[in-house]
């Protein structure tokens, strides 16, 4: 049951725009449409932003937005503002009939 | 609106067990699949263990599996996590998470506050 491969951090000025990958394999990302990313700000739960894919659940900006690549999915929020500054996590179901997560991306706005 | 609150979190020796349990409002508790997702203070997320509506799709981390027991009432609108042979590792905030739809295969789209089980050696 591996994790699934994020980069430790990203950095990037407000008003730019950052993409985090999110590396699987064709027994996760590269096989289901299951693929989610949360956000967590330090100290609070995580929120979904991102359901099956490329799917935003009601309420979520449009500043976010998700692809996916063979096995290797990818979060992409564009304008960047302040708050958000957080961590990222991607998930994906898996053929061993679980959900697996990244180990999170660190995002700074500088 | 979504309400999960989750109970059961405490301070255990290593060998002991625990029941962690999830009262969930606001929602038809029986339509969806349920989680329950743990984070070590600092680290990343780590998905324990899903349970679908009707419980006939349930399925756990190996690094739990033979010792946790995830379990439903739907009646109760409550979810379960029975612990057994804690182990240091297993010190974490539990989070339970709902998921999108029926299967364990959806998105987990609201989460609980998280009730932290700390195992002493």
């Amino acid at each position: 049951q591996s994790a699934l491969t994020q980069p430790a951090s990203v950095s990037a000025s407000p008003g730019q725009s950052i993409t985090i990958s999110c590396a699987g394999s064709s027994s996760d990302i590269g096989y289901y449409t299951s693929v989610s990313w949360y956000r967590q700000h330090p100290g609070k739960v995580p929120i979904n932003i991102i359901y099956d894919v490329s799917n935003r659940p009601s309420g979520v900006s449009d500043r976010f937005s998700g692809s996916r690549s063979g096995s290797t999915a990818s979060l992409t929020i564009s304008g960047l503002q302040a708050e958000d500054e957080a961590y990222y996590y991607c998930a994906s179901y898996t053929m061993g009939n679980i959900q697996v997560f990244g180990g999170g991306t660190k995002l700074t706005v500088l | 609106e979504v309400h999960l609150v989750e109970s059961g979190g405490d301070l255990v020796q290593s060998g002991r067990s625990l029941r962690l349990s999830c009262a969930a409002s606001g929602f038809i508790f029986d339509d969806f699949a349920m989680h329950w997702v743990r984070q070590v203070p600092g680290k990343g997320l780590e998905w324990v263990s899903g349970i679908s509506w009707n419980r006939n799709n349930i399925n756990y981390a190996d690094s739990v599996k033979g010792r946790f027991t995830i379990s439903r009432d739907n009646a109760k609108n409550s979810l379960y996590l029975q612990m057994n042979s804690l182990r240091v590792e297993d010190t974490a905030f539990y989070y339970c998470a709902k998921g999108r739809s029926s299967a364990i295969s959806f998105a987990l789209d609201n989460w609980g506050q998280g009730t932290l089980v700390t195992v002493s050696s």
